[in-house]
């Protein structure tokens, strides 16, 4: 699997947006962006998947840059509850047969201040 | 909202003996997982299991790991000889067939051994 880079830890203030970054400069042309996230105590949760375009979902935004080697999580508006672990993971979906591992790093620890 | 549910919460068990970790995956999911977090940690792959059979399983999942659907709702992860070193949590996720790169994992059992 592709490798990716994110900063270790974050903070942001409630209310505020947050533009959590990871970078993938050896990203395949087949590897999709995911972004899961891990709430304090609970299992990983996904958050949202793309390939070239940005993406939108009720949870957050994920921006793409054009070359593909960096995106860009997106949350709009921070809320105490967005406090987690983030992780970028690259998948490749042209992968057809057998189930699919998430190959997890160290994510970012995203602190969001009231 | 389906969700994956894992039993029991807290299993404590003493070294070298067996244990159980049990997982009720979203009951049209075809794919299953099982993950561990040692604390502190990255969350590790051990194995995946479809149509009956394992997919993969990574180096952490040895002669001592072994994995069944026993019936048509659960799912188990068996450790036959437990070691101080197992103590961690363990994830169990699901995913449907034609989507595999999301998995929506359980909150955990958080395994201590004594």
């Amino acid at each position: 699997d592709a490798k990716t880079t994110q900063p270790n830890s974050m903070e942001s203030n409630e209310e505020e947006p947050v533009h959590l970054p990871c970078n993938h400069s050896t990203i395949s042309g087949t590897d999709y962006i995911h972004w899961y996230r891990q709430l304090p105590s609970q299992g990983p949760e996904y958050v949202i998947h793309g390939l070239t375009s940005n993406v939108n979902n009720r949870m957050a935004s994920l921006a793409i840059a054009e070359d593909r080697k960096s995106s860009t999580l997106i949350l709009h508006r921070a809320t105490l509850r967005d406090a987690a672990v983030y992780y970028c993971i690259l998948r490749d979906l042209s992968l057809i047969q057998g189930a699919q591992k998430l190959v997890f790093g160290q994510g970012t620890r995203l602190t969001i201040n009231p | 909202e389906p969700e994956v549910t894992q039993t029991p919460s807290h299993q404590v068990t003493q070294m070298g003996q067996e244990v159980i970790l049990r997982c009720v995956p979203i009951s049209n999911h075809l794919y299953f997982y099982w993950y561990r977090q040692i604390l502190g940690q990255k969350v590790e792959f051990l194995v995946s299991f479809y149509n009956n059979e394992i997919s993969e399983k990574s180096e952490i999942f040895d002669d001592q790991f072994s994995v069944e659907r026993p019936d048509g709702s659960n799912f188990t992860l068996k450790i036959r000889s437990t070691k101080l070193e197992d103590s961690a949590m363990y994830f169990c996720a699901s995913s449907l067939l034609e989507a595999k790169n999301i998995q929506y994992f359980g909150a955990g059992t958080r395994l201590s051994v004594l």
